[in-house]
């Protein structure tokens, strides 16, 4: 199993609607949980952290379920900006920041 | 303040030469890691150095090697390049092993 999995997509979505994007992991023991987002050809950049009681940013909201090692990226009222890749990463408890990213999801929002 | 900056930014090699990339990491910021992306795919951890030492390394064979100097700065190498390792090579700086990381532009390596 792979230790973070994500849909790849593409979702292709017009603006204004709503998206979800889901990714689960496999160890357990992880304590921190990311979104990235990264633009075609360009490197990833934080989107936000994932804490346990879930969070929001703007349009973003991130929620982790721990008894089912999932984490949730939702984005509300679509941009065309926002097409791009998001990246769901894990901080593996090595004791040490390693993270561990997912395949990403392509998000293609159109007029 | 310059974040964090690779060189080169693209390069051309073929197949058994070696390869050098260079990160100087975001200013204030003393630990490196390092991540291979090939296409389509999300980045891969390939090593992290604190300290001017390797701190912990991921599923990457002894090819990849790499050096942290004095002053934070890194260097990945790629020995005997096989086809396979055509990728953008992504560094990532943080303030100590466990801060949030920066990443770099890359750099984007193809291997003919």
């Amino acid at each position: 199993r792979k230790e973070v999995e994500q849909d790849p997509g593409p979702f292709n979505v017009p603006e204004g609607a709503t998206v979800a994007f889901n990714c689960t992991y496999s160890n357990s023991a992880s304590q921190s949980f990311f979104w990235y987002r990264q633009d075609c050809r360009k490197e990833p950049k934080l989107l936000m952290s994932v804490y346990s009681s879930g969070n929001e940013d703007g349009r973003f909201t991130a929620q982790l379920n721990r008894a089912s090692q999932y984490i949730s990226l939702l984005i509300r009222d679509s941009k065309l900006s926002d097409s791009a890749t998001y990246l769901c990463v894990v901080n593996i408890p090595t004791g040490f920041q390693k993270l561990v990213f997912g395949t990403g999801t392509r998000l293609l929002v159109s007029p | 303040d310059a974040g964090v900056t690779q060189s080169p930014t693209h390069l051309i090699k073929t197949r058994g030469q070696q390869v050098t990339l260079r990160c100087s990491p975001k200013s204030g910021h003393d630990t490196v890691s390092w991540y291979q992306q090939a296409l389509g795919q999300g980045p891969q951890f390939i090593f992290q150095y604190y300290e001017e030492e390797e701190r912990q390394r991921g599923n990457f064979p002894d090819r990849f090697s790499g050096h942290q100097f004095p002053n934070y700065s890194s260097e990945l190498n790629v020995n005997a390049l096989l086809l396979g390792d055509s990728a953008l090579y992504l560094c990532a700086s943080s303030l100590s092993i466990t801060g949030e990381l920066f990443f770099g532009e890359g750099s984007r390596l193809t291997v003919l």
